[in-house]
């Protein structure tokens, strides 16, 4: 079954340490997006990539780095110039042009800084 | 700027007590308008896409609807494992990305 897979599940950062979230998927979508979720607060854009080796930066990208050397991978590094690291965070992949689904979503990897 | 508005912010019912949630949206020239589940600790789920004012959608006991500024999400006779985050978006004017609501926290109690 087609899907994206996002890892870990639970990751706990320490300070000043770099972590890095993987997301990969198997549906053939051009497009893949990090998101951050915090209560209350919606789900907020940090970066995207339309095709390999091209991404942009969305709402909230300062702290952190993506890469996108393969259609199926896009992993989200998070730095220790961002301040407020623990949140969940989200991947999804869409077709080009957003139609019929939207997004498809990963299930989440839950961020904690110790 | 295109913005998306959902309310109210979480909403409690009793088993089979029906309601309604709503997203409003300002973006010129939509392009679609989704709604997602999203459960506890889980990625949102899609539920529906609507396209155009007038159109209507069901799935279960969850109908969605949409006019020229709104959308609606009518919960008829829920039952407790429709408790969670419903979320709404729409595509950012002249970008591929989704504009999403803070959500609505629903829980309905047994």
């Amino acid at each position: 079954d087609g899907g994206i897979t996002q890892s870990p599940k639970y990751l706990f950062r320490k300070e000043g340490q770099n972590v890095t979230l993987s997301c990969e998927q198997n549906l053939n979508h051009d497009a893949m997006y990090w998101y951050r979720q915090d209560p209350g607060q919606g789900l907020r854009l940090i970066y995207y990539s339309q095709i390999v080796n091209d991404f942009q930066k969305g709402d909230i990208a300062e702290g952190y780095s993506v890469s996108r050397e393969k259609k199926e991978s896009f992993p989200l590094t998070v730095t220790s110039a961002q301040k407020n690291p623990t949140a969940f965070y989200l991947c999804a992949s869409s077709l080009r042009g957003l139609s019929g689904y939207g997004y498809t979503f990963g299930s989440g990897t839950r961020l904690t800084v110790v | 700027e295109d913005q998306v508005t959902q309310s109210p912010e979480a909403l409690r019912l009793q088993e089979g007590e029906s309601s309604s949630l709503n997203c409003s949206y300002t973006v010129s020239g939509l392009r679609g308008l989704f709604w997602y589940r999203q459960d506890p600790g889980k990625g949102p789920e899609f539920l529906f896409t609507l396209y155009s004012a007038g159109e209507e959608k069901e799935k279960e006991r969850l109908k969605a609807t949409l006019t020229k500024k709104e959308s609606f999400l009518h919960i008829t006779a829920p039952k407790p494992e429709d408790s969670a985050t419903y979320l709404c978006a729409v595509p950012k004017q002249g970008a591929q990305k989704l504009v999403f609501g803070q959500g609505t926290r629903l829980t309905i109690n047994p």
